[in-house]
């Protein structure tokens, strides 16, 4: 079974320019989250979607970040424009609707802000 | 509020001993859930076990074990006979139930940086 995919890897961009993330959950998960993972850090939630719902976003910067899920697939995340502070590594996990405390992560895509 | 205190910032031990990675939570919710994720130099979380605050069942997976106490809110994690592989960062987590509608936050602790030397 493919995991979650995201990409790219890694995406280094001068402050006040943008920037969009991808995100492929597991076949199947409804529920869709983003974190944001500062280094020497754990992550921290930003958002979470059930299908194309936002469920909870209370800690997403909504001044700068933006999340969209729009067919309940794929999500993108978009922070514009970014800051230095923005500097970390943002994870995607997904989960199946009934068990959405099983969260299965993707492997991270890390921004500099330089 | 909900919080996840990982005191042992980083640990070293020679490969064949054992370790055990401190957890210490705190919740006001009589229903939530703990969990452990290591998190290997790729990057990725990867999950271990979860528990329920109405199960305080110690459980034993091969060489991990967990040791759950309510009455000290902790959640303790050990590894048996360390190998290399074991190398990681390791992070407790805590999810309150009543989140509300559906959210299943997360709060993680700061991670504990397990080195195993050969």
């Amino acid at each position: 079974e493919a995991g979650v995919a995201q990409s790219p890897r890694y995406k280094i961009i001068e402050k006040r320019q943008s920037v969009a993330f991808w995100c492929n959950p597991i076949s199947g998960h409804a529920t869709l989250y983003w974190y944001q993972q500062i280094l020497g850090q754990g992550p921290k939630l930003l958002i979470q979607f059930q299908n194309n719902g936002v469920v909870d976003d209370s800690q997403l910067p909504k001044d700068r970040f933006s999340a969209e899920r729009l067919k309940g697939v794929d999500s993108t995340l978009k922070i514009q424009p970014a800051k230095l502070e923005d500097s970390a590594v943002y994870l995607c996990a997904s989960s199946l609707e009934d068990r959405v405390y099983e969260q299965y992560f993707g492997p991270g895509t890390r921004l500099t802000v330089t | 509020a909900q919080k996840v205190t990982q005191a042992q910032t980083e640990i070293s031990v020679v490969e064949k001993e054992d370790v055990t990675l401190d957890c210490v939570y705190e919740t006001r919710d009589t229903t939530y859930y703990l969990f452990w994720y290591k998190q290997p130099p790729s990057g990725e979380l990867v999950f271990l076990i979860r528990r329920n605050s109405f199960d305080e069942q110690n459980e034993i997976s091969g060489r991990y074990s967990w040791n759950f106490q309510k009455s000290t809110s902790s959640f303790n994690f050990t590894i048996t006979a360390s190998q290399v592989v074991d190398s990681a960062v390791y992070f407790c987590a805590l999810s309150e139930a009543g989140s509300g509608a559906g959210s299943y936050q997360l709060t993680f602790g700061k991670g504990t940086k397990l080195s195993v030397i050969p």
